[in-house]
């Protein structure tokens, strides 16, 4: 049972273009939506998240769009470098519920080329 | 104290034989995780401690997996009678757990290998 499905599986986008990555969920009581950050043989770090309460948070050229309605939430890289390269996780969990036990989605592999 | 800390960092081991991970948190972080990924798929929750308290566990982890906190401070994942199908990365994760803006910290994860 996948609660988060996620889109793309890879994604090749230049350099100077925006990448843009999908994720929706099932359950609604999901109230924290984090997107995680993977290069080869690390662990993930935390990128960017947001709460649905509001709909579109920006952290530099890292926006996350959410529409709660739709229970979908996408992430956007501006202006994409080729040190964005990497796997990039979609992840919901239950804050409310006392915990960061998160949900994660299969994984996107971007690659930025020149 | 500038992460969390796992080892050993890579385990190959022969089927039918136990293996043991430690994760040491960050230092004042209270929550710790265990989460599973196998290639190409996101991380897969195993289970969580609060404190010393091991308050949740996942239907993926079965009798022959053991996880424990002592004292709250470093944590340790034991397998039992490794099977093939345990391959796989076990990240560890750890928080501050105060309430909700709080962020979850990984290790940089034990590659195991069962042959």
């Amino acid at each position: 049972q996948q609660q988060v499905k996620q889109s793309p599986q890879s994604l090749i986008v230049q350099k100077g273009g925006i990448s843009i990555i999908n994720c929706a969920y099932e359950n609604t009581a999901f109230d924290y939506f984090p997107w995680y950050q993977q290069f080869p043989g690390k662990g993930p770090a935390l990128l960017i998240a947001i709460r649905p309460d509001v709909s579109e948070k920006k952290e530099g050229r890292f926006t996350i769009s959410f529409n709660k309605s739709a229970k979908q939430f996408s992430l956007h890289i501006m202006d994409s470098q080729p040190g964005d390269s990497a796997t990039y996780f979609c992840a919901a969990s239950r804050l409310s519920f006392g915990n960061e036990k998160l949900t994660f989605g299969t994984g996107t592999r971007l690659t930025i080329i020149p | 104290d500038t992460g969390v800390s796992q080892n050993p960092r890579h385990k190959i081991t022969k089927r039918g034989q136990n293996v043991t991970f430690r994760c040491d948190p960050i230092s004042e972080h209270n929550r710790l995780y265990w989460y599973r990924q196998t290639l190409g798929q996101g991380p897969e929750f195993l289970t969580y401690f609060q404190n010393e308290a091991q308050l949740e566990k996942s239907r993926l982890l079965s009798d022959r997996f053991s996880a424990e906190r002592p004292k709250g401070s470093f944590s340790t994942l034991e397998i039992q009678r490794t099977e093939q199908g345990d391959s796989a990365m076990y990240l560890c994760a750890s928080s501050l757990g105060t309430g909700m803006k709080t962020e979850a910290f990984f290790g940089q994860g034990t590659r195991l290998t069962v042959v």
